[in-house]
């Protein structure tokens, strides 16, 4: 199965901390893309990482890829309120395997 | 706003029943994914196209089915309903099969 596992499963932290949640795969990969859920809404495309990349930035959004270990790791920076949701991985080989999702890691950020 | 479209919004109806949700992707998207979202099951994969073939299924039963239709939108067919099938339905399009996917705001199924 392509699907990743994201680790923890939750996490509870303070406004203005970082974030880190981790990716585990189990095949190669053509890229690792990254999925915010906010609560009853569709999800969101954060960020998309190629095999070849090792290290990926958008805003406050830090997204490392590690394919000898089949991992990725997302780091959200100096985080908010509004970053409170689930975070979901989405490993993608080749030839466009099932879009699938794990269970996520549900973030919450407290003011 | 993902720029993928779904209708409606939200659907209630009785056991037994049949209903259609639909899906227009972003201008340009080939590729369609459809998913089941209840609150004990997490985000399920149901199926998808590309360009109008069927492409990968899921867990998708035998009372569903979908289709993608030449103009790209896409259909998901939920027949004989059981009160298990209440859930949010998301359908999601990307310009290829493994480049990013965009969602929509999901239909919310309630079957009483």
């Amino acid at each position: 199965s392509q699907q990743g596992e994201e680790d923890p499963q939750a996490l509870s932290i303070q406004e203005g901390e970082n974030a880190t949640m981790n990716c585990s795969y189990k095949t190669s990969i053509n890229n690792l893309q990254w999925y915010r859920q906010n609560s009853g809404r569709g999800l969101v495309h954060l960020i998309l990482i190629r095999s070849n990349e090792r290290e990926k930035h958008s805003g406050r959004l830090r997204v490392t890829l590690d394919t000898s270990k089949k991992s990725s790791s997302l780091l959200i920076t100096a985080s908010r309120a509004a970053d409170t949701a689930s975070y979901f991985c989405a490993p993608r080989g080749a030839a466009g395997n099932k879009l699938t999702f794990g269970g996520g890691t549900r973030v919450l950020v407290k003011p | 706003d993902s720029g993928v479209t779904q209708t409606p919004k939200h659907l209630i109806t009785a056991t037994g029943q049949r209903v259609t949700l639909r899906c227009s992707p972003r201008s340009g998207d080939l590729s369609v994914y459809w998913y089941q979202q209840s609150l004990d099951q997490g985000l399920q994969f149901l199926i998808q196209y590309y360009n109008g073939e069927e492409r990968a299924k899921g867990n998708i039963l035998e009372r569903f089915s979908a289709q993608q239709f030449p103009d790209l939108h896409s259909e998901l067919n939920l027949s004989s309903l059981e009160l298990g099938d209440s859930a949010l339905y998301f359908c999601a399009s990307s310009s290829s099969p493994n480049t990013e996917a965009f969602f929509g705001q999901g239909t919310r199924l309630t079957v009483v």
